[in-house]
């Protein structure tokens, strides 16, 4: 089993409709969770930390499920520029590094 | 401004050569990565340093190597004994201690480099 699982996608959604990606992880001792989006051939960005109480950035909604051991990111509104790899990541342990899920593809359709 | 630079951003190897990557940074981390990017996947982590003059494998080590003789610079050598070298690499820094509430730990990426062997 992957330490950091999500659905590659694609997924192809008209603009302004909602869209919803999940992410596993199978360490429970993970304590900080991110969401980055990654454009075709650039660096990955942070898009949005992940709280256990959940949190909202404009349009993006992250929610995170230790007892399942899951966190979620909702896009609403969705526009033609949100078109773009979502990246599950989460920390490895109790030490600063990452762990790097294979990233969800999002298509915006006009 | 303060940041991170790969260079080149484009690189060809021919098969048997070794080859450099360059990073550097002006950020004054002390911390700095280098991660290997396949289609389709994640990011794996190849070698990472915490401190100048040390530095300690990560998950795919093999058939690289690195040195971290400045704290500003940490050079990838990709040898001639990593089978499968054509990937999108990307370095990466970190300040000491950073894990306050609504961090990424700090990390900052540079631009990446794209190795192909030809």
């Amino acid at each position: 089993r992957k330490e950091v699982e999500q659905d590659p996608g694609p997924f192809n959604v008209p603009e302004g409709a909602t869209v919803a990606f999940n992410c596993t992880y199978s360490n429970s001792a993970s304590q900080s969770f991110f969401w980055y989006r990654q454009d075709c051939r650039k660096e990955p960005k942070l898009l949005m930390s992940v709280y256990s109480s959940g949190n909202e950035d404009g349009r993006f909604t992250a929610q995170l499920n230790r007892a399942s051991q899951y966190i979620s990111l909702l896009i609403r509104d969705s526009k033609l520029s949100d078109s773009a790899t979502y990246l599950c990541v989460v920390n490895k342990g109790s030490n600063y590094q990452l762990i790097w899920g294979a990233g969800t593809k999002l298509i915006i359709k006009p | 401004d303060g940041g991170i630079t790969q260079s080149p951003k484009y690189l060809f190897r021919k098969e048997g050569q070794n080859v450099t990557l360059s990073c550097e940074q002006n950020l004054n981390h002390d911390a700095m990565y280098w991660y290997r990017q396949d289609p389709g996947q994640g990011l794996r982590l190849i070698y990472y340093s915490q401190i100048v003059n040390d530095f300690q494998k990560g998950d795919i080590a093999e058939g690289y190597s690195v040195s971290r003789e400045k704290k500003e610079s940490f050079p990838l050598t990709v040898t001639s004994a990593q089978k499968n070298p054509t990937a999108f690499y990307l370095c990466a820094s970190r300040p000491p201690g950073q894990a306050y509430r609504g961090s990424n730990y700090g990390y900052t990426f540079g631009s990446g480099t794209r190795l192909t062997v030809v």
